[in-house]
């Protein structure tokens, strides 16, 4: 079973759609939780740190239950620039070893 | 654009040939994590320095070993290169070896092993 396991996808979504991602993790030590985005050919950058109590951005609503080992992203009113690869990353020791997901495409459609 | 730099962008070896990576971190950073990621895959951990010591490494064999320099850059080497050694490989700076840190990827270098 692998560390970090993502909904495999594609997404495809019209503009405005609300779409959740989810990801379930199996090490129940691991510490903290967090989503990146990552765009066609260029490196990770952090979208949003994942807390216990749930955590909002704007559009972007972050969940972590820690008791079924499960995490979720919720994009709503989907913008054609929110097209990307959705990276699920825990961090299962005391220093920064993230485990990432395989990652989880999205593409927003007009 | 997040201060993270890395060379070379690109880079073609054949088996067996050795490599070397290199980042410069982010001003105020002193802690580097390097990944490999395959083509559909997610970036995988191969080590992190903290302030010039090995700090956490992943599933890698031997053969993939760093260093970390006083100004906080690092170098990936990578000896007796294989096929499957083709990849991305990232390096990301943090403020700190904290759990709650965020860390900052740069662009990457793209290796190719024939």
């Amino acid at each position: 079973r692998k560390e970090v396991e993502q909904d495999p996808g594609p997404f495809n979504v019209p503009e405005g759609a609300t779409v959740a991602f989810n990801c379930t993790y199996s090490n129940s030590a691991s510490q903290s939780f967090f989503w990146y985005r990552q765009d066609c050919r260029k490196e990770p950058k952090l979208l949003m740190s994942v807390y216990s109590s749930g955590n909002e951005d704007g559009r972007f609503t972050a969940q972590l239950n820690r008791a079924s080992q499960y995490i979720s992203l919720l994009i709503r009113d989907s913008k054609l620039s929110d097209s990307a690869t959705y990276l699920c990353v825990v961090n299962i020791r005391n220093n920064n070893d993230m485990r990432f997901g395989a990652g989880t495409r999205l593409t927003v459609k007009p | 654009e997040t201060g993270v730099t890395q060379s070379p962008t690109h880079l073609i070896k054949t088996r067996g040939q050795q490599v070397t990576l290199r980042c410069s971190s982010q001003s105020g950073h002193n802690t580097v994590s390097w990944y490999q990621q395959a083509l559909g895959q997610g970036p995988q951990f191969i080590f992190q320095y903290y302030r010039e010591e090995e700090n956490g490494r992943g599933n890698f064999p031997p053969r993939f070993s760093g260093l970390q320099f006083p100004n906080y850059s690092s170098e990936l080497n990578v000896n007796a290169l294989e096929l499957d050694d083709s990849a991305l490989y990232l390096c990301a700076s943090s403020r700190t070896s904290g759990i709650q840190e965020t860390q900052y990827f740069g662009p990457g270098t793209r290796l190719l092993v024939l």
